[in-house]
């Protein structure tokens, strides 16, 4: 079974920072990894995913993520935040073909204004 | 964008008490999924669907049942719930399992007395 851990439960950066959120999975075969964020008191929002080919993913409001098989990583980044930008953002895993999306425990992102 | 309807967007109830959570999505998603969130734990499955008349066990099934209606519709059951049940609730659907993109709902808010 697959595994997601994000090591940050919280990280502090200032607007027009940049930022890069830490996730790491476990599982030996092929794997989906996507990123979603999650503003307070709202359901989670889809922000990008890997699955195969280019390790650099974009995705929306200029996150992008890479994967890196060596590392077991997937971590997300942002050249400039912007305060809107605060929120959880949960890394999230699959197997190839799998029905159970495995989520981590999430990363707080507070952006200073 | 899809839409995932859930209903109530917050209930409390006693220990042994009775309660359903509604679930709705509108894009004829044939996946849809029952999360719990709590602190420390990010998201966890609880139960998930594939279609009318399917259940599936997710990793924190106990305490929980669930039904799905229609297509559209899939409840979480407490017949007797428990203060371990206090927790925020997300239903989502996705078009072909988890290696597609997961639509949340709001959430429900949860609280056993």
């Amino acid at each position: 079974t697959q595994t997601v851990s994000q090591s940050d439960a919280h990280v502090t950066v200032f607007e027009g920072d940049s930022v890069e959120l830490r996730c790491n999975y476990s599982y030996g075969g092929s794997i989906y990894l996507s990123w979603y964020i999650q503003h307070h008191g709202r359901g989670l929002q889809f922000l990008l995913k890997y699955y195969s080919g280019n390790p650099v993913v974009q995705g929306v409001n200029g996150f992008e993520a890479e994967f890196s098989k060596s590392d077991s990583s997937f971590h997300l980044r942002k050249a400039s935040v912007h305060w809107s930008d605060s929120a959880v953002y949960f890394c999230a895993a699959s197997i190839t073909m799998g029905y159970k999306l495995t989520f981590g425990t999430g990363t707080s992102l507070l952006v200073d204004p | 964008e899809a839409a995932v309807t859930q209903s109530p967007r917050n209930k409390v109830t006693v220990t042994g008490g009775n309660v359903t959570l509604s679930c709705r999505q509108t894009n004829s998603h044939n996946y849809m999924y029952w999360y719990r969130q709590d602190t420390g734990h990010g998201l966890r499955l609880i139960h998930y669907s594939y279609g009318a008349g399917n259940l599936q066990i997710g990793d924190v099934p106990d305490g929980y049942k669930a039904t799905r209606t229609t297509q559209e519709d899939f409840f979480l059951l407490l017949e007797l719930a428990s203060p371990s049940q206090t927790s925020l609730y997300f239903c989502a659907s996705s078009e072909a399992g988890a290696n597609e993109r997961l639509f949340f709902g709001h959430g429900t808010k949860l609280s056993v007395l």
